[in-house]
């Protein structure tokens, strides 16, 4: 079974600047898919970025871009200039190729201070 | 124009009881999802259902019953609830051919 971990519960950041939320996955896959979510106070939950394994170009959206390692098992998310809305739970997310199942990790929370 | 929705967003009720949680998606997407969200924030898929497959996590009791009346609707029965049934369950739906899932808003189910 593929495991996803957010090492990082809660963590903050100045407005306008740069902040990275770290994810690692475990899976014996070679191809998949992974995504980040957010999930504002209203607990709606919002795709912000998904990476297609198969891809060796980072995924970008805007000021959210992703350090993907494929051999590391590694997901980063970057947020650049943060906006305080920007202050939500996120979720890094697995999905395998076979599959429609999300397995995710357990959430860091991002403060965007003023 | 909402993508997918819930029924009801609150739900409180007593232990015992039986409830239904409904949820309804117009992007036309063939699968649909219930997820758990737990007071600690962890997220766990329960099923993922298209008019072809039922897909159950097996730690899910089965108390627990997902119903499909057609494509666009995925309603979520529980018996006999408990305690720890207290959580926001969120519906999802995709489609097959494509990986984004959408969520709903979540319903907040508390037992009493």
């Amino acid at each position: 079974a593929q495991t996803v971990t957010q090492s990082q519960p809660e963590m903050s950041v100045q407005e306008a600047e740069t902040v990275t939320l770290s994810c690692t996955y475990d899976t014996s896959e070679s191809n998949y898919y992974l995504f980040w979510y957010k999930q504002p106070p209203s607990r709606q939950m919002i795709l912000v970025i998904r990476q297609e394994a198969y891809k060796q170009q980072n995924a970008t959206e805007n000021r959210f871009s992703v350090n993907f390692q494929k051999a590391a098992k590694s997901f980063s998310l970057k947020i650049s200039d943060s906006q305080l809305g920007d202050t939500a739970m996120y979720f890094c997310a697995f999905r395998n190729n076979a599959g429609n199942m999300l397995t995710f990790g357990g959430g860091t929370r991002l403060m965007v201070k003023p | 124009d909402t993508a997918v929705s819930q029924t009801p967003k609150y739900l409180v009720t007593q232990m015992g009881n039986d409830k239904s949680i409904k949820c309804e998606q117009n992007l036309g997407h063939d699968t649909m999802y219930w997820y758990k969200q737990d007071s600690k924030k962890f997220l766990k898929i329960m099923f993922s259902y298209n008019n072809k497959e039922l897909i159950i996590n097996e730690t899910v009791p089965n108390r627990f019953s997902p119903k499909s009346p057609d494509k666009a609707h995925l309603n979520l029965h529980i018996n006999s609830l408990e305690l720890g049934d207290s959580a926001v369950y969120f519906c999802a739906s995709s489609q097959a051919t494509y990986n984004e899932q959408f969520f709903g808003p979540g319903t907040r189910l508390t037992v009493l």
